[in-house]
């Protein structure tokens, strides 16, 4: 199986900073890479698809870029809606893996 | 609206059976293949089943494969999820989710999810 390793665990940043997720596969997966984000309580929702593609409705302070094992999720603003946890996603291969998630707070 | 609203959630003892639905609205259900991915208490998302459009092709988690059955009743526009022999480690959150092969086979739209709990 394929293993995806976020970083940080947890962030905390103040509203308007710059925020950056990074998340790496423990092999090549192209760009086969999508982004989630959970809000308490909530299902997880599509942020970013094919690595850096941002889903219909999604506010463009979010970015995605990488291919190949590394890659990062980029907020431009830090927003306080954007108070959640965030996970990468491998869909290269079955069995679909998940990092262990990145908690998102506000200072 | 597309929407995907699960149920059947429920508290069993370990090694009972219980069966999840998902009822899919606001698309043409057989055109996709879907999942189910689970969430333990405070704890991450974990894949769990998939099944492609037709149902003609299913694929399980190792932690789960021998013990639960996907399968899905197009004319019902439903996915299930059969869980048996199950045990304390399964207790968690069950999604189902839509999976969209045009943009990178990612899951577009979840459920809100049904609880299951699996304690003596």
């Amino acid at each position: 199986d394929i293993q995806m390793t976020q970083s940080p665990s947890s962030l905390s940043a103040s509203v308007g900073d710059r925020v950056t997720i990074t998340c790496r596969a423990s092999q090549n997966i192209n760009n086969y890479l999508n982004w989630y984000q959970q809000k308490a309580g909530k299902a997880p929702s599509l942020l970013i698809y094919a690595a850096s593609s941002l889903q219909s409705g999604v506010p463009s302070r979010f970015t995605g870029s990488g291919s190949g094992t590394d890659f990062t999720l980029t907020i431009s603003s830090l927003q306080p809606e954007d108070v959640a946890t965030y996970y990468c996603q491998q869909s290269s291969s079955i069995p679909d893996t998940f990092g262990q998630g990145t908690k998102l707070e506000i200072k | 609206e597309v929407q995907l609203l699960e149920s059947g959630g429920d508290s069993v003892q370990p090694g009972g059976s219980l069966r999840v639905s998902c009822a899919a609205s606001g698309f043409t259900f057989s055109s996709y293949p879907m999942s189910w991915v689970r969430q333990a208490p405070g704890k991450g998302l974990e894949w769990v089943s998939a099944i492609s459009g037709s149902g003609g092709s299913t694929y399980y988690a190792d932690s789960v494969k021998g013990r639960f059955t996907i399968s899905r009743d197009n004319s019902k526009n439903t996915l299930y999820l059969q869980m048996n022999s199950l045990r304390a480690e399964d207790t968690a959150v069950y999604y189902c989710a839509r999976r969209v092969l045009s943009t990178g086979r990612t899951f577009d739209i979840w459920g809100q999810g049904t609880m299951v709990t699996v304690s003596s």
